[in-house]
């Protein structure tokens, strides 16, 4: 059964780097035939798409947060992890990590729907 | 950018009525080269991450009970509960994977008259 579970520090401090880590169990990101992507939303506001990567191949960020972003995997820990930097209090958000339904064969896939999501980890942003 | 708006920002139906959700997109998500809406619905409830309910418009998603339906084409889409039940109270919301930015509407609660 699919579990993705985000960790990292609650609490950031302003212009520091926000880290986050999304495991998987259930599923190798190495050898899935899935997209893999992160979702923020700020409290008691809506959702916002962060980016979406598939192993191997391309990755997607949001135009928006692209300056600040680093996505990476360690597939020795079926872990992929996401880095901010630059944090303000607008960073401040849950972030969930999720499995992202591939559209297409994989030489001309684009991402699609985000199928399977972790729980959520809130970051404050403050000093 | 796809500008995902939805309507209205929250409703209240009675147990067992329906709720009636829209969304449009700013542009089509229709593509046109295998006649899919990439459009997808989502609920998300009090403290929960969301969950997949439609995906292609109208696609349900596995295990999700069939009073949740999706249609619509283009730019103008429905999620319609054909009748309420109190586990459906939730903030729901479309998305666009069409394409990148992946833009979400900006949600429509639903409660309980």
């Amino acid at each position: 059964q699919l579990q993705l579970q985000e960790s990292g520090p609650g609490l950031v401090k302003p212009s520091e780097t926000l880290s986050l880590t999304c495991s998987v169990s259930g599923d190798s990101i190495s050898r899935s035939t899935y997209y893999w992507g992160w979702v923020r939303q700020p409290p008691g506001k809506g959702l916002e798409w962060i980016a979406t990567f598939y192993y191997g191949g391309r990755t997607f960020y949001n135009p928006s947060l692209k300056s600040r972003l680093t996505i990476s995997v360690d597939t020795s820990k079926n872990q992929f992890s996401l880095k901010l930097s630059y944090v303000t209090a607008a960073d401040t958000a849950v972030y969930f990590c999720a499995r992202v339904f591939r559209i297409g064969p994989i030489v001309a896939a684009t991402p699609g729907y985000f199928q399977h999501w972790g729980q959520g980890t809130l970051v404050i942003v403050s000093s | 950018d796809i500008v995902m708006t939805q309507s209205p920002d929250s409703l209240a139906v009675s147990l067992g009525e329906r709720a009636t959700i829209n969304c449009k997109s700013s542009q089509s998500v229709l593509f046109s080269s295998n006649s899919k809406n990439y459009l997808a619905w989502y609920q998300q409830k009090p403290g929960q991450a969301p969950k997949l309910l439609i995906y292609w418009a109208s696609t349900r998603e596995s295990g999700v009970p069939d009073r949740f339906s999706g249609s619509g084409s283009g730019t103008d889409f429905t999620l319609t509960i054909s009748s309420l039940q109190a586990e459906d109270v939730a903030v729901y919301y479309c998305q666009q994977y069409y394409s990148p930015p992946f833009t979400f509407g900006p949600g429509t609660k639903v409660d309980i008259k």
